[in-house]
Formats: structure tokens, sequence, C-alpha cells
């Protein structure tokens, strides 16, 4: 049985350019969310989804947007991407909100240059 | 002020020595609380739930001080492997996840 899964590993973009992420959830896991963590830092909250609906939000612009389809899998997704969204963006994944049995994926490092 | 504030380190300890970590939160609505491990370069990976009357794993002991607002993580023993960055965790009353910046922990042989 898979864990979460996450692609790409690594990618590297432009200043201005869009990327998606992908994230698969552990069989049997229904939510997901997305975290930031930039180098140094712990994970900052961007954003749950349950049931295909964005379900809560953190402190991030629009720019920063997901999707959830009907297998639960996953995207984020970044416009205008900045020198400072260059970070590991990691993907968790829960029955609901039971955070004492999430599963994380090994991220994605994002490099914009 | 942070909403978890720990020390970042880096504690260099020699093997089998004891260290111990401390972290401050400054929502008392908090719900629970978590110490995750997190190796270079990696994903966190869940240490352990903190309970309020204080669990014990092997080696590793967490307490939760809900009057002072602090949780506490103790290793025994300390092995080679024990080297990473240890993230405090707290889910607030909205079920998020609001995580520490993490102490680095180096075990020498």
């Amino acid at each position: 049985d898979a864990g979460v899964t996450q692609s790409p590993t690594h990618l590297i973009k432009t200043r201005g350019q869009q990327v998606t992420l992908r994230c698969s959830p552990k069989s049997g896991h229904d939510t997901v969310s997305w975290y930031q963590q930039a180098l140094g830092q712990g994970p900052q909250f961007i954003f749950q989804y349950y049931e295909e609906e964005e379900r809560q939000r953190g402190n991030f612009p629009d720019r920063f947007s997901g999707h959830q389809f009907p297998n639960y899998s996953s995207e984020l997704n970044v416009n205008a991407l900045l020198l400072g969204d260059s970070a590991l963006y990691l993907c968790a994944s829960t029955v609901g909100a039971t955070w004492a049995e999430a599963f994380f994926g090994q991220g994605t490092r994002l490099t914009v240059v | 002020r942070k909403e978890v504030e720990q020390d970042p380190g880096p504690f260099n300890v020699p093997e089998g020595a004891t260290v111990a970590f401390n972290c401050t939160y400054s929502n008392s609505a908090s719900q629970s609380f978590f110490w995750y491990r997190q190796d270079c370069r990696k994903e966190p990976k869940l240490l352990m739930s903190v309970y309020s009357s204080g669990n014990e794993d092997g080696r590793f002991t967490a307490q939760l001080n809900r009057a002072s607002q602090y949780i506490s993580l103790l290793i025994r023993d300390s092995k080679l492997s024990d080297s990473a960055t240890y993230l405090c965790v707290l889910m607030d009353s909205n079920y998020q996840l609001i995580w520490g910046a993490g102490t680095k922990l180096i075990i020498k042989p």
C-alpha cells in the first residue's frame, strides 16, 4: 500500500511562470492538506481539500490555488511565481482531521530563479 | 510573537546522553499537540502525540503543561540516528496544524 506520493520531486521554474504540483493521498484517506516549508522554517498551512472543496485556507495569496479530484488526489497551482515561492511543498493526507494518523508525502522542492 | 516557539539549536550532544527540548505556544485554545521529526531534506514524520498526563515511547518522553503553555520532549540514551530536526506542532481550534520552526539536534559519537 503506497503512502502519500507527490510529483515531481524537484522542479526549477522562472519568475512569472506557473507551476502545478500533484499529490496522491494514502489509500483510505479523504482529506489533503498542502504546506509550504521555507528553508529553516516549519511548514506553513496553505489550504485543505475535502470532498473536492477547499475547506480551509491559510494566509496565502490567490496566486495559490488547488483542486481535489473524485479519487481524492489533489493539485496545487501557483501562478506568477516569485523568488520567495522557493520552498519544499508538502502534502499531508488524513481521514478528516485525525492528525494523529497523518501521513506526509516526500515533498516537491520548488526552486524559482 | 510566533504562535509556536522553539530554540532553533543546534544542540550538540554526545551519544548516550539525555537531551530535552521545550516548546512554548501562545494559543490557549490549542486542542492537541505533537512532536514531529524531520531529517534533512525529507518530509516530517510523527514522533509522538503529547497528552496532558505525559506519555512515553521507549527512550522518548513528552510532557504538556497547559498552565504554562509549553510542551517538552526528553530523549534518553541518545543514538546517532536521533540526529534530526524536532518540530513542535499544535492543532488549533480549526483543526489545523501550527508548526514551530524546529530544533536541530546533532548527536556526536
